[in-house]
C-alpha cells in the first residue's frame, strides 16, 4: 500500500503571498489531519477532515484553511504569509472510524517564508 | 483539554546503554497514549500505543512503555540503544471520545558511539 504523500516537499515564498499544500492519504483512509512543526513549538494541530467535513480544529488564525475532496485528498491553504509561518507542515491519515487515532504521517512540506 | 509534557528536550546516551524518555500528560477524561519517532527529514512513525489492558506496552525496534494512571505518565524505555535510534521522539494523547491528537514538544535522543 502506498504511504501518505505530500506535495511539494519544499517551498519558498515571500511575506504576503499565499500557499497551497497537498496531501494524498493512504488508500481507504477517510481522515486527514494537518500539523505545523516548528523547533520552538513542536507539533501543533491545525485541523482534521473526515469525509470532506472539518471535524476538529486547532487554535490557528483564519489565514489557515483546508479542505478535503471526495477522494479524501486534502489541501491546506495559508494566506497572507508571515515569517512565523515558516515550518514543516505534516499531514497524517487514518481510517477515522475507530475510537483511537493511529495516524500515518507523510514526509512533510517544508515551507520557508522570506 | 489535554496537555502533554515531555520532561527532557534532549537526551544524550552512549550506544548499548539503557534509556528512558519521560512523558506526563494531563486530561480530565480517559485517553489513549502514543509514542512516535521522527528520523531526520522524515514524517512521524508510530512506535507503540496504549489503548487499554496491560499497562506495559511493547513496540517496534525494542522499545516499550509503561502507562501509570496514578502518575499520569507514559515513559518510553529501551534496554540497549543503537546509533540508529538517534531521532526525535514524540509522546501523544487522544481523548477516547474524539479524534484530536495532542503531541508533546519532543525529545531528541542522541546516541553516541
Amino acid at each position: 500500500k502506498a504511504g501518505v504523500t505530500q506535495t511539494p516537499r519544499y517551498l519558498i515564498k515571500t511575506r504576503g503571498q499565499q500557499v497551497t499544500l497537498s496531501c494524498s492519504p493512504i488508500s481507504g483512509h477517510r481522515s486527514v489531519s494537518w500539523y505545523q512543526q516548528t523547533p520552538g513549538q513542536g507539533l501543533q494541530f491545525l485541523f482534521e477532515y473526515f469525509s470532506e467535513t472539518q471535524r476538529n480544529k486547532g487554535n490557528f488564525p483564519g489565514r489557515f484553511s483546508g479542505r478535503q475532496f471526495s477522494n479524501s485528498r486534502s489541501e491546506m491553504n495559508v494566506s497572507t504569509l508571515e515569517l512565523g509561518d515558516s515550518a514543516l507542515y505534516l499531514c497524517a491519515s487514518s481510517s477515522g472510524t475507530t475510537r483511537y487515532n493511529e495516524q500515518f504521517f507523510g514526509p512533510g512540506t517544508r515551507l520557508t517564508v522570506l | 483539554a489535554q496537555s502533554v509534557t515531555q520532561l527532557d528536550s534532549q537526551v544524550p546516551v552512549f550506544e548499548e546503554a539503557p534509556v528512558e524518555l519521560r512523558c506526563n500528560y494531563s486530561s480530565s477524561v480517559s485517553v489513549y497514549l502514543f509514542w512516535y519517532v521522527q528520523y531526520p527529514n522524515q514524517g512521524l512513525q508510530l512506535l507503540l500505543k496504549y489503548l487499554s489492558g496491560s499497562t506495559l506496552v511493547k513496540g517496534i525496534n525494542g522499545f516499550e512503555a509503561e502507562f501509570n494512571k496514578s502518575q499520569t505518565s507514559f515513559h518510553l524505555r529501551k534496554p540497549s540503544v543503537h546509533i540508529s535510534d538517534t531521532a526525535e521522539y514524540f509522546c501523544a494523547v487522544t481523548d477516547t471520545g474524539g479524534f484530536k491528537t495532542i503531541f508533546g514538544a519532543g525529545t531528541r535522543l542522541f546516541v553516541k558511539a
